[in-house]
């Protein structure tokens, strides 16, 4: 099975400007999650959706959003730029259990965002 | 809320040497556990993976785990560790209530002398 991919892999914005990346799952997965990871922040969790539907959100400001397709692929979207939304923002797509029971998150390579 | 704490920022170890990581969490209910590994320049690797039965569970590259409920704890071990080791260990917890969302420690940076 391929994995997780994710497109583009490297972008370079300016402040102020919205950017949107994509997200592919491993087929059969049907849920995603995007993260944001900084050297000094780490893996923080930004949002996850199942069935074209937002089931969980972390705590980060509105600029940052998603969405689901049919299909399970994602796209996250980030508007207005800021100097620190530089980062690695990484996907990854889980076969959903009826219990949760060993629910394992695969990740893609990430999109690497610089903000200028 | 869910909190994932690793004890080491970066350890350096000469090859041959045993490793142990350790990882604590902190969460009420019930946890599915995870070591991933990130190579340099590569991206998240699924390690191993715990969430029910033998406490004790095996990954790849002859890494180990083991889950201590009573402590929270999940420790990852390889007896010798190899030059090629070098990388960032991560330990990662979700809830099965909530699998969908993980809680990542800050990632241990392993150095192997070669």
């Amino acid at each position: 099975k391929a994995g997780v991919t994710q497109t583009p892999r490297y972008l370079i914005k300016t402040r102020g400007q919205q950017v949107t990346l994509s997200c592919s799952p491993i087929s059969g997965h049907r849920s995603v999650s995007w993260y944001q990871q900084t050297p000094g922040q780490g893996l923080q969790f930004l949002f996850e959706y199942f069935s074209e539907t937002q089931r969980n959100k972390g705590n980060f400001p509105g600029r940052f959003s998603g969405r689901q397709f049919s299909n399970s692929r994602s796209e996250m979207n980030v508007s207005t730029l800021e100097l620190g939304d530089s980062a690695l923002y990484l996907c990854a797509s889980s076969l959903v259990s009826a219990s949760g029971e060993g629910d394992t998150q695969y990740f893609g390579p990430g999109t690497r965002l610089t903000v200028l | 809320a869910q909190s994932v704490s690793q004890h080491n920022h970066h350890v350096i170890l000469s090859e041959a040497a045993s490793l142990e990581l350790g990882c604590n969490y902190s969460y009420g209910g019930t946890v599915n556990l995870f070591w991933y590994v990130q190579y340099p320049g590569q991206h998240l690797q699924l390690l191993l993976k715990y969430f029910s039965g033998d406490p004790l569970v095996k990954g790849i590259k002859g890494f180990e785990a083991e889950f201590i409920k009573s402590k929270f704890s999940f420790n990852l071990r390889k007896p010798s560790v190899q030059w090629s080791d070098t990388a960032e260990y991560f330990c990662a917890v979700n809830a099965w209530t909530n699998a969908g969302k993980s809680t990542f420690g800050d990632g241990t940076t392993l150095t192997v002398k070669p």
